[in-house]
């Protein structure tokens, strides 16, 4: 299976403190994914960084990737209590016909 | 972005009943897909629908359990058959417009329990 590995599987944090996340996956990919899901419900998209890219913000997310290693991490600055949910990477083949999801870090923001 | 409901949002089904689930976007989607997430898992894939032909199952899943339609550009079912506890899962469709041919758009997902 392709499916990534993300670290930490949970995490805790008060508000106003960051959370990175990492994600690593096996093999060679077009983009790579982080999306946000709510209490099991469906998910978001947060933002997407390509192949070729080494760094990608976008408001309070940083996303980096690292080809070489075959990893990625999502770096939340500032954390908020709505920030709480699960986080998800996930790589596809150039199209989102193939996505395959990472196994997620549950975040939890609390005041 | 359009919109996606999807229906049931949850169900609760007795062990070798089958259940529909629904998926309507309000507007023309190149392709729709559906995904499986069990209890406290990643997403996998089921299938993609493919308009007006049988859907393409990813390895592992089968059309005799889980049957999938998709009459038009903006509408798919699917069927979790025969149903045991085992699939107990959040079901989710995914759409992909051509306008953001690598962005996912998902439903609110429906999570089924089997008793």
């Amino acid at each position: 299976s392709q499916q990534g590995e993300e670290d930490p599987q949970a995490l805790s944090i008060q508000e106003g403190e960051n959370a990175t996340m990492n994600c690593s996956y096996k093999t060679s990919i077009n983009n790579l994914q982080w999306y946000r899901q709510n209490s099991g419900r469906g998910l978001v998209h947060l933002i997407l960084i390509r192949s070729n890219e080494r760094e990608k913000h976008s408001g309070r997310l940083r996303v980096t990737l690292d080809t070489s290693k075959k990893s990625s991490s999502l770096l939340i600055t500032a954390s908020r209590a709505a920030d709480t949910a699960s986080y998800f990477c996930a790589t596809d083949d150039g199209t989102a016909s193939k996505l395959t999801f990472g196994t997620g870090t549950r975040l939890q923001v609390t005041l | 972005s359009a919109v996606i409901s999807q229906k049931p949002s949850r169900d609760i089904c007795q062990r070798g009943t089958s259940l529909t689930i629904q998926c309507q976007v309000d507007s023309q989607v190149t392709m729709m897909f559906w995904y499986r997430q069990q209890p406290g898992q990643s997403l996998t894939l089921i299938a993609t629908a493919n308009q007006g032909s049988e859907a393409t199952y990813e390895s592992g899943f089968v059309i005799d359990k889980f049957p999938i339609s998709r009459p038009n550009l903006t509408f798919s079912t699917l069927t979790v058959s025969n149903m045991s506890p085992e699939d107990s899962s959040i079901y989710l469709c995914s759409v992909q417009w051509a306008g953001a041919p690598t962005e996912a758009f998902f439903g609110q997902g429906t999570r089924l329990t089997v008793v």
